[in-house]
């Protein structure tokens, strides 16, 4: 059963970089047609994507973020991870990493994408 | 971007009730649309993929529908451990995009 389990700092200083790892098991990141990816739920708000990665290092990310944010995977160690750069306090919030699955319809001509295994959520403050 | 907005919330209901929420996008989005329920404290989890399809273990009370821009969640008979909040998210094109939640209280 694939499980994702995010990990890094709980506090980090505003203008200092976010650094989260998130460790696949039960399955491999170089699965074809699996896309990880980083979404962040501020204190008592709704879900931000941040971006995602396939395992050949490919990258979405959002405009809203884009100029801070990095993705990169490390196959050899099954995880993925996330820095975001000059923190300030809008980026406290639940950060957590999924599995991007497709699935394709019509003979393969359509491709719906969905988040179907999520981590547990890693929660990071940011505060001097 | 593609703006994603839901109504009701929150939304009142009660044990056996039938219920809907309603996911409306700023733009034609097809069927690019998931369902997400989240409780507190928790990762979400996925329910409904591509408007209508019924993620593998989720009970069959779930159904979602729509295409174009507007969407329907619906809950056949309300369950105790289906008060949570409910998320849309559209993939039609990143970045892909949240509606706000639907909160379903007793």
């Amino acid at each position: 059963q694939l499980q994702l389990q995010e990990s890094g700092p709980g506090l980090v200083k505003p203008s200092e970089t976010l650094s989260l790892t998130c460790s696949v098991s039960g399955g491999s990141i170089g699965s074809s047609g699996h896309y990880w990816g980083w979404i962040r739920q501020p204190p008592g708000k709704g879900l931000e994507w941040i971006g995602t990665i396939y395992y050949s290092g490919s990258t979405y990310y959002n405009p809203s973020l884009k100029s801070r944010v990095t993705i990169s995977v490390d196959t050899s160690k099954n995880q993925f991870s996330l820095k975001l750069s000059s923190v300030t306090a809008a980026d406290t919030a639940v950060y957590y990493c999924a599995r991007r699955n497709t699935y394709s319809s019509s003979g393969g001509y359509y491709f719906y994408y969905y988040m179907d295994v999520w981590g547990k959520g890693t929660t990071v403050t940011v505060s001097s | 971007d593609i703006q994603m907005t839901q109504s009701p919330s929150p939304l009142s209901a009660s044990v056996g009730d039938r219920v809907t929420i309603s996911c409306r996008a700023s733009q034609s989005i097809s069927s690019y649309l998931n369902w997400y329920q989240q409780k507190p404290g928790k990762a979400p989890d996925l329910l409904i993929y591509a408007a209508s399809r019924l993620q593998s273990g989720v009970p069959s009370r779930f159904s979602g529908s729509g295409s174009g821009t507007d969407f329907t969640l619906t809950i056949s008979s309300l369950q105790p451990e289906d008060f949570a909040t409910y998320y849309c998210q559209q993939s039609y094109s990143t970045p892909y995009t949240f509606g706000q939640g639907t909160k379903l209280e007793i």
